[in-house]
């Protein structure tokens, strides 16, 4: 199995709402992956998890706070967002290790709407 | 630092067309190479890899042979359907997943 799955599939959330994005993956993976991507841009880093500590912060402002549970588990918690946070949310999974050769695997993002 | 750089789209072509899509790389040590493909509205789906010089990747009709001596992973295909429309994205792995600009394709019938 090699599927990374991602809820809700679409969010619209005010300034003042606070909501959280959830990814999921039981491939065995100890390292996971927040990224934002806008419209015909390439994925940008967010956050890295490697054995469910944070590892990789990509001076993300302090309204996104990631948390992985679990080695399976990973959450994006959103507060105060603005309307160019507005973007699709792409969680992945690898195996560990700086200059790996592993691949990582895409779940099919949140398509999140700030407004 | 280490980077891809990915040729610009976008691309469109007739069905049962050759597709080419290039890919360039800078890095240090030896990265492994990927390309992956996106789909409108879905996330992105790994194409194939290739983790070391000589290797050819395939999957699906399209491959990509990784060139030490030209630091290229081009993307080919020798017949693209209407189905392979979507956006392409080259990517290395270095301290962190390099990925190009990605490379939008519309095939028409």
């Amino acid at each position: 199995d090699t599927e990374v799955t991602q809820t809700p599939k679409h969010l619209v959330m005010g300034m003042t709402n606070k909501k959280s994005l959830k990814c999921e993956q039981h491939m065995g993976h100890r390292a996971m992956y927040w990224y934002k991507q806008k419209a015909k841009k390439p994925p940008e880093l967010m956050f890295v998890y490697s054995y469910e500590k944070l590892s990789i912060n990509e001076s993300v402002p302090s309204r996104f706070s990631p948390e992985c549970p679990n080695s399976s588990l990973l959450n994006l918690h959103l507060h105060a967002l603005q309307p160019e946070d507005s973007a699709l949310y792409l969680c992945a999974s690898s195996q560990p290790g700086q200059g790996s050769s592993y691949e990582q695997y895409f779940g099919p993002g949140t398509r999140l709407t700030v407004t | 630092g280490d980077s891809v750089t990915q040729m610009e789209g976008p691309v469109t072509l007739s069905e049962e067309a050759f597709l080419t899509i290039n890919c360039t790389y800078t890095a240090t040590g030896y990265p492994s190479l990927f390309w992956y493909v996106q789909y409108p509205g879905e996330g992105l789906q790994l194409l194939l890899k290739a983790t070391k010089a000589d290797d050819k990747g395939s999957n699906k009709g399209f491959e990509a042979t990784y060139r030490k001596e030209t630091t290229s992973f081009h993307l080919e295909k020798g017949s693209v359907q209407v189905s392979d429309s979507a956006v392409y994205f080259c990517a290395l792995t270095g301290n962190q997943f390099y990925f190009g600009t990605g490379t939008s394709l519309t095939v028409i019938p």
